[in-house]
């Protein structure tokens, strides 16, 4: 059973313009919500995080915008450069677990940007 | 500052052989996590320290799979009999809280 669902499986943008990645959760007990951008190559970097309390957190270019009715979170990426292009990874993980707070990651973006 | 590094960065092994992985997490991150990434898909738990603790094995595929870190620091990922199955990225991360720091990887390719 997927627990974290992202879409689309991949994404060509052109420089400027807006990228958006969606991802859907099962679990409620989830409450940190985290996207990673990964390089070929290497490991993931967190771009930027939220918890179910706020709807929306806006980083620099990058917002998280957060439906916990709908149990969807998505990532825009505002005026795309072609240095985005990565993959992305949306991310989940409880609290409850103590310190334990193993991450659940989506399958993962792969975006495009054209110069 | 230094982030997590991760030992060899690429082992090829033939099937049948024992490898082990070495991750150095950040200094003073109490929490470290591995993961096993295949081919074009997210991040997979396997395990969790608490320190020198393990207190989560859960995600480890079979008895072939143990880790250890026992100073509380550098810990290792240890695979017997590798099948070509074990082919994969293996990623370490660190943290202090919730943000977690990822390693480069140790891809490893099993022939």
């Amino acid at each position: 059973q997927q627990q974290v669902k992202q879409s689309p499986q991949s994404l060509i943008v052109q420089k400027g313009g807006i990228s958006i990645i969606n991802c859907a959760y099962e679990n409620t007990a989830f409450d940190y919500f985290p996207w990673y951008q990964q390089f070929p190559g290497k490991g993931p970097a967190l771009l930027i995080a939220i918890r179910p309390d706020v709807s929306e957190k806006k980083e620099g270019r990058f917002t998280i915008s957060f439906n916990k009715s709908a149990k969807q979170f998505s990532l825009h990426i505002m005026d795309s450069q072609p240095g985005d292009s990565a993959t992305y990874f949306c991310a989940a993980s409880e609290g409850w677990g103590g310190s334990n707070y193993k991450l659940t990651f989506g399958k993962g973006t792969l975006l495009t940007v054209n110069p | 500052g230094a982030g997590v590094s991760q030992s060899p960065r690429y082992k090829v092994a033939k099937r049948g052989q024992d490898v082990a992985l070495r991750c150095d997490p950040i200094s003073g991150h109490v929490s470290l996590f591995w993961y096993q990434q295949a081919l074009g898909q997210g991040p997979e738990f396997l395990t969790y320290f608490q320190n020198e603790a393990q207190l989560d094995k859960s995600g480890l595929p079979s008895d072939r799979f143990f880790a250890e870190r026992p100073e509380g620091s550098v810990s290792t990922l240890k695979i017997q009999r590798t099948q070509q199955e074990d082919s994969a990225v293996y990623l370490c991360a660190s943290s202090l809280s919730r943000e977690q720091f990822f390693g480069p990887g140790t891809r490893l390719t099993v022939l």
